[in-house]
């Protein structure tokens, strides 16, 4: 079975940075596409980053600069590195996971976790 | 920036059709893919590749597409259907993932 347990959300000060995982089971990090989404309090869903199979990534122009994806196939975790947060940057983020040959269809969503960035 | 449209909500009885839609520019050369998102929980796919349902979402949802249209359609709503919906797709490169502003489905 596919599990995606995200982690390391919290509250943060403007400026300040947070390190989210999502720790992955039942498959391969690798071998699949995997994706963060966040939904601002009461808001629609926003996609905010991809890191592909092939290891290549991709950051909505909103985080571009200062947001890194990336992976460790030893503990099978995707990571999100979210330096420089503004208040706006407040949601509940979510990885989500697409297999290799749907590359787009995110069948698999982690229960997400909270970021806070406020004074 | 790309962006997908999507009305805001869409009521329903017990037992009627609801459809919503999507529109995008892109969507004539980009699949659509339909998320369901209740209430304090994660999205679930509903429709991939415009069409597609995956393996345990029930033959009442159904999805289609004209140009730059797109459409899921909820045969036979039942009160459980009452959920966000949110669609799904990509910029003309292929590359940037865009979601739709989401539906609100309501079941009178």
């Amino acid at each position: 079975e596919v599990q995606l347990v995200e982690s390391g959300g919290g509250l943060i000060q403007p400026g300040g940075s947070l390190r989210l995982a999502c720790a992955g089971s039942g498959f391969n990090v690798t071998s699949s596409y995997m994706s963060w989404v966040r939904q601002a309090p009461g808001k629609g869903l926003e996609w905010v980053s991809i890191i592909y199979s092939g290891g290549s990534t991709l950051y909505a122009d909103s985080v571009k600069g200062r947001f890194t994806i990336s992976r460790d196939k030893s503990t099978n975790t995707v990571f999100l590195q979210m330096n420089n947060l503004r208040a706006e940057d407040t949601a509940v983020y979510y990885c989500a996971r697409a297999p290799y040959y749907e590359s787009s269809a995110y069948y698999h969503w982690g229960q997400g976790t909270l970021v806070t960035v406020s004074s | 920036s790309y962006e997908l449209t999507q009305p805001p909500s869409v009521s329903v009885s017990p037992g009627q059709t609801a459809r919503i839609t999507c529109s995008g520019d892109a969507l004539s050369k980009q699949y659509a893919y339909w998320y369901q998102q209740k209430p304090g929980q994660a999205p679930v796919l509903v429709i991939y590749k415009d069409s597609e349902r995956p393996s345990g979402i029930p033959e009442r949802f159904s999805g289609s597409s004209s140009g730059t249209t797109v459409t899921l359609t909820i045969s036979g709503v039942q009160a459980e259907d009452e959920a966000d919906y949110y669609c799904q797709s990509a910029d003309s490169s292929g590359l940037y993932i865009v979601f739709g502003g989401g539906t609100k489905v309501t079941v009178l």
